[in-house]
């Protein structure tokens, strides 16, 4: 089946780091493939998403890019602000076979970052 | 104002007791989701729907259910034989579940045995 492999958190970085959240996944034909973001005590928000291999995702300086041959997503920022710290989910939706309409998620990451 | 609206956002259950919680969109999407979220872990889905009157079991369907009756609801009902309901509850919706859809989350539901 479908299953999506974040790194492990918490990631705590000072402000105008740069940032990496690991995400690897497993899947049959073509998943398209997400980022959500979550803030405490909130729904999630749709952050980027990719649909197929070599597309880039990117969104308020986030960016991942779809690399089909390592399958993996990983999400990138240049420059953490204090407002970016949150949970982190990667995700994964299969358009295809028994599967079809099934939005997978990762562990999801929490990052924290210090002024 | 388009979007996914749960209902109520706190609610409190004694043990052996059934609830329902609603979940409405006014986006015109076909496809419905309804996960489950522990505190510090991921989601976990419960059910999704892509069509009316038609549902699929997710991964954690057991002492869970639900109906699609009418394409802007989704209600879950969180039975008795839930033996640990307390939880985040998210209800989704989809254009479609086709590739390249995104699906959009609802404000959520707090879910407390008491």
């Amino acid at each position: 089946g479908n299953s999506v492999t974040q790194m492990e958190g918490p990631v705590t970085l000072s402000e105008e780091a740069f940032l990496t959240i690991n995400c690897t996944y497993t899947a049959t034909g073509y998943p398209s493939l997400f980022w959500y973001v979550q803030y405490p005590g909130e729904g999630l928000q749709l952050l980027l998403k990719a649909t197929k291999a070599d597309d880039k995702g990117s969104n308020k300086g986030f960016e991942a890019t779809y690399r089909k041959e390592t399958t993996s997503f990983h999400l990138e920022k240049g420059s953490v602000q204090v407002s970016d710290s949150a949970v982190y989910f990667c995700a994964l939706l299969n358009a295809g076979g028994t599967s079809y309409g099934k939005l997978t998620f990762g562990q999801g990451t929490i990052l924290t970052v210090h002024p | 104002d388009g979007g996914i609206t749960q209902s109520p956002k706190y609610l409190f259950r004694k043990e052996g007791q059934n609830v329902t919680l609603s979940c409405e969109q006014n986006l015109n999407h076909d496809a419905m989701y309804w996960y489950r979220q522990d505190p510090g872990q991921g989601l976990r889905l419960i059910y999704y729907s892509q069509i009316v009157n038609d549902f699929q079991k997710g991964d954690i369907a057991e002492g869970y259910s639900v109906s699609r009756e009418k394409k802007e609801s989704f209600p879950l009902t969180v039975t008795s034989a839930q033996k640990n309901p307390t939880a985040f509850y998210l209800c989704a919706s989809a254009d479609s579940g086709g590739a390249g859809n995104t699906i959009y989350f609802g404000e959520g539901s707090w879910l407390t045995v008491v």
